[in-house]
């Protein structure tokens, strides 16, 4: 079955210093990955997604992710972090089949400290 | 243009009763997708359509949980005989066609539901 896993439910890092988001994933055959971005009552953003090619790919805000199919990982990672980056990060794969549904993970919640 | 939007931003409702939460995904995209936002427990795929007819149901947690699409656009899900553990953020997306997930899915700013 296809899963995705963010080993950290929560990270607090200082303004300015990088960041790197965990994600790891259970797939098949070659996953489409994708990291969204939930700011507090909003819905989710689309930061940056994977098909295929180049395995590091840029994303908004600053935002980069590097595709290791040797790990099964999708890390998030940004140099410098600022204070609006505050947010709850989600990893997700796209399902097997046609229909495109998303399988996301739990989620990681970015504290930014002054 | 327009984003996704759904209403009501927010429903308390009492257990045991009906609730209907609706979506208006942005024009033009055929395929519609809701998820349940649960705290500690992440996103769920609920259910997708595909125009109007959705041809996987197997998402939708137990037969309390229905939805419905009319004219390729706003899609109705139907929570009956609502219980404690239905307390959830539902969200919908929308993208320009199904057929694989390389179509952005853009997602409206959820439905926040609480059973009492």
């Amino acid at each position: 079955a296809q899963s995705v896993t963010q080993p950290d439910i929560h990270i607090t890092v200082s303004e300015g210093a990088s960041l790197e988001l965990r994600c790891n994933y259970s797939y098949g055959a070659t996953p489409y990955l994708f990291w969204y971005v939930q700011s507090p009552g909003q819905g989710l953003q689309l930061l940056l997604k994977y098909f295929s090619g180049d395995t590091l790919v840029q994303g908004i805000k600053g935002f980069e992710a590097e595709f290791k199919r040797s790990q099964s990982s999708f890390n998030l990672r940004k140099p410098s972090v600022h204070w609006s980056d505050a947010a709850e990060y989600f990893c997700a794969v796209g399902a097997q089949g046609s229909q495109g549904n998303l399988i996301f993970g739990k989620g990681t919640k970015l504290s930014v400290k002054p | 243009g327009a984003g996704v939007s759904q209403s009501p931003s927010n429903k308390v409702t009492e257990k045991g009763k009906d609730v209907e939460l609706r979506c208006d995904p942005i024009s033009g995209h055929t395929a519609l997708y809701w998820y349940r936002q649960s705290l500690g427990q992440g996103l769920e795929f609920l259910i997708y359509f595909q125009g109007n007819s959705a041809p996987d149901k197997s998402g939708l947690p137990s037969d309390r949980f229905s939805a419905e699409r009319t004219g390729g656009s706003v899609s109705t899900l139907t929570i009956q005989r609502t219980q404690q553990e239905d307390s959830a953020v539902y969200l919908c997306a929308s993208s320009l066609a199904a057929g694989g997930a390389y179509n952005e899915q853009f997602f409206g700013p959820g439905t926040r539901l609480t059973v009492l």
